[in-house]
């Protein structure tokens, strides 16, 4: 099972709601993404968890919030955002970089498309 | 800050043509490059990936590139084009531990 899955793959939200993304994989990889990519744009790393542990925070406003309940699974809840914020929110993973492989392939998620009203 | 700049943003070339996409990374530690493509409607994936080695590496579906360390190059190249390679294609380049950077991307479109 070489697969990322990503829910919803689509939500659209309030500035005042709440709500979360998830991820799963179940390749036995320690290390998990998020990133974010507004269209006709890269993906821009926002966090990376290795060992379940955030090791990454690329200065990402605290109205978005990572968990990693377990090692297949990344969650990432959404409250008080911005319109601005509307993206498609893509999730990765990979071996852990410290497992001796030179940069492991990351494999990524179908995404999920994020519309803030 | 490193960089990966991809300046082709839209390449259109007809079924057979052969196709070179550019890649510049401006890292100037361990390189770690990539290729990803992103055909329409379908998530990211791998094409191909250079550590060390040999500098010319075959990806998946015939495609494959060149690591010119002289000129920061990590252009990619396919023979012959098929409809099916119409999609957006990305370089990417490790910068530092966990993260990786990706260029703008290309968009390629293939007229049959």
């Amino acid at each position: 099972d070489t697969e990322v899955t990503q829910t919803p793959k689509h939500l659209v939200m309030g500035m005042t709601n709440k709500k979360s993304l998830k991820c799963e994989q179940h390749m036995g990889h320690r290390a998990m993404y998020w990133y974010k990519q507004k269209a006709k744009k890269p993906p821009e790393l926002m966090f990376v968890y290795s060992y379940e542990k955030l090791s990454i925070n690329e200065s990402v406003p605290s109205r978005f919030s990572p968990e990693c309940p377990n090692s297949s699974l990344l969650n990432l809840h959404l409250h008080a955002l911005q319109p601005e914020d509307s993206a498609l929110y893509l999730c990765a993973s990979s071996q852990d970089w410290l497992a001796g492989a030179a940069t492991p392939s990351q494999y990524f998620g179908p995404g999920t498309r994020l519309l803030v009203l | 800050a490193q960089s990966v700049s991809q300046h082709n943003h839209h390449v259109i070339l007809s079924e057979a043509a052969s196709l070179e996409l550019g890649c510049n990374y401006s890292y100037g530690g361990t390189v770690n490059l990539f290729w990803y493509v992103q055909y329409p409607g379908q998530h990211l994936q791998l094409l191909l990936k250079y550590f060390s080695g040999d500098p010319l590496v075959k990806g998946i579906k015939g495609f494959e590139a060149e690591f010119i360390k002289s000129k920061f190059s990590f252009n990619l190249r396919k023979p012959s084009v098929q409809w099916s390679d119409t999609a957006e294609y990305f370089c990417a380049e490790r910068g530092g531990y966990q993260k990786v950077t990706f260029g703008t991307g290309t968009k390629l479109q293939v007229i049959p």
